[in-house]
């Protein structure tokens, strides 16, 4: 079945970086759109960044632009989510979500001095 | 700063049928949003309900539909069951970017 998991996720200082990894299995990775998807603690979803099929167009929410950067390697069938300059609000639950869907059990990036 | 907006919360007795909307800041909501609903309930993770306006995943039951009302993204549950009781955000595409509302919270009492 489709299944996304993610990985990376952590307790970082702010400014420093961290890589966020979606390994998917059960479809073929290369043939979809990804997207990561942020929940802040006791707040709602906030799309982050979204890249197509082969990479060739990628978008950011304006928050992150300049800072995240989203990347696939449809060898591995592996998405990713390199974040630097990483700032205390940037807390939260990150989610892959395949698009349209599903989505993954997300991981936890929690940014505190 | 384009803001999609839903009902902070609305209230559907078990057995009833109850419509979440989501508006758009730019003006109506068309097909061309491919308007997404997702389910969150307490402690889980999001889980895709409905996809370009009214597509189901096989996973979708049956009851939830979507569709295009007065200018709006609608979810209609009808014969709502007490398990639905969760958090419903719409997420709307525009042209790269996408964005997701506020949130609906639906209590089932």
């Amino acid at each position: 079945q489709v299944q996304l998991v993610e990985s990376g996720g952590g307790v970082v200082q702010p400014g420093r970086s961290l890589r966020l990894s979606c390994a998917a299995s059960g479809f073929t990775f290369s043939a979809y759109r990804m997207n990561w998807v942020r929940q802040a603690p006791g707040k709602g979803l906030e799309w982050v960044a979204f890249i197509l099929y082969d990479g060739s167009n990628k978008y950011y929410t304006d928050s992150v632009k300049g800072r995240f950067s989203i990347s696939r390697d449809n060898s591995k069938n592996t998405l990713y989510l390199q974040m630097n300059s990483l700032r205390i609000e940037d807390t939260g639950i990150y989610y892959c979500a395949r698009d349209p869907g599903p989505w993954g059990q997300g991981t936890l990036v929690t940014v505190s001095s | 700063q384009t803001v999609v907006t839903q009902e902070p919360s609305l209230t559907v007795s078990p057995g009833g049928t109850v419509t979440l909307t989501c508006a758009s800041s730019t003006g109506a909501v068309t097909s061309g949003y491919f308007p997404n609903w997702i389910q969150q309930k307490p402690g889980q993770a999001p889980r895709a309900l409905i996809y370009s306006t009214s597509d189901k995943h096989s996973w979708t039951p049956a009851r939830f539909s979507g569709s295009l009302l007065g200018g709006k993204a609608a979810l209609t549950l009808s014969g709502v069951q007490p398990e639905d009781e969760a958090d419903y955000y719409c997420l709307l595409y525009y042209g790269g970017p996408w964005v997701f509302g506020g949130g609906t919270k639906l209590t089932v009492l």
